[in-house]
């Protein structure tokens, strides 16, 4: 079993909808949470980070981490065009050097 | 732009032979990290690197091998090259060696084995 699990779609989407992305994970000592976005041909870019659980917002993406079900959901409100991408869900705990990365969900949103 | 450069960005090899990929951290960034990233998956952690010392190695064998110079740019080798390196290979610089919120990720180098 995979530490990090994420669906890789791919997920397609109108511009304007709500989109959700998920992941869930088995490693209790995680404390760090984050997503990338990557576009093609291009690295992973930050996009949110969150220290143990609870909500944060940025603008029209919000990401959630909730340690008791070990699950994290980034959600994105009026989607555009230009949020076509893979989106990567990280995590690591407190300690080690190293982020452990989900596979990735391709998201498409069509104009 | 998030400062990171990798080269080169194309790289084509074949089995048994040996590559060297390049990263110039972002400016100040004490600590790299290389990631190994194959087709459809998430970025895999090699190792990190902090003050010209490795501090961390993920699941890889010896024959991926690093260096960071005073500078803080950083080299990874790998020897004896199988077909399963084909892979974006990913450099990131960081200010601290344990913070998740700084890593700045390069463009990568793409690595194909024949």
């Amino acid at each position: 079993q995979k530490e990090v699990e994420q669906d890789p779609g791919p997920l397609s989407v109108p511009e304007g909808a709500i989109v959700s992305l998920n992941c869930t994970y088995s490693n209790s000592a995680f404390q760090y949470f984050m997503w990338y976005r990557q576009y093609s041909r291009k690295g992973p870019e930050l996009l949110m980070y969150t220290y143990s659980s609870g909500n944060k917002e940025d603008g029209r993406f919000t990401a959630q981490v909730d340690k008791s079900s070990k699950y994290i959901s980034l959600f994105i409100r009026d989607s555009q065009p230009s949020d076509s991408a893979t989106y990567l869900c990280a995590m690591k705990d407190s300690s080690a050097s190293k982020i452990i990365f989900g596979s990735g969900t391709r998201l498409s949103i069509r104009p | 732009e998030t400062g990171v450069t990798q080269s080169p960005t194309h790289l084509i090899k074949t089995r048994g032979q040996q590559v060297t990929l390049r990263c110039s951290s972002q400016s100040g960034h004490n600590t790299v990290s290389w990631y190994q990233q194959a087709l459809g998956q998430g970025p895999q952690f090699i190792f990190q690197y902090y003050r010209e010392e490795e501090n961390g190695r993920g699941n890889f064998p010896p024959r991926f091998s690093g260096l960071q110079f005073p500078n803080y740019s950083s080299e990874l080798n790998v020897n004896a090259l199988e077909l399963d390196d084909s892979a974006l290979y990913l450099c990131a610089s960081s200010l601290q060696r344990v913070s998740a919120d700084t890593q700045y990720f390069g463009p990568g180098t793409r690595l194909t084995v024949l």
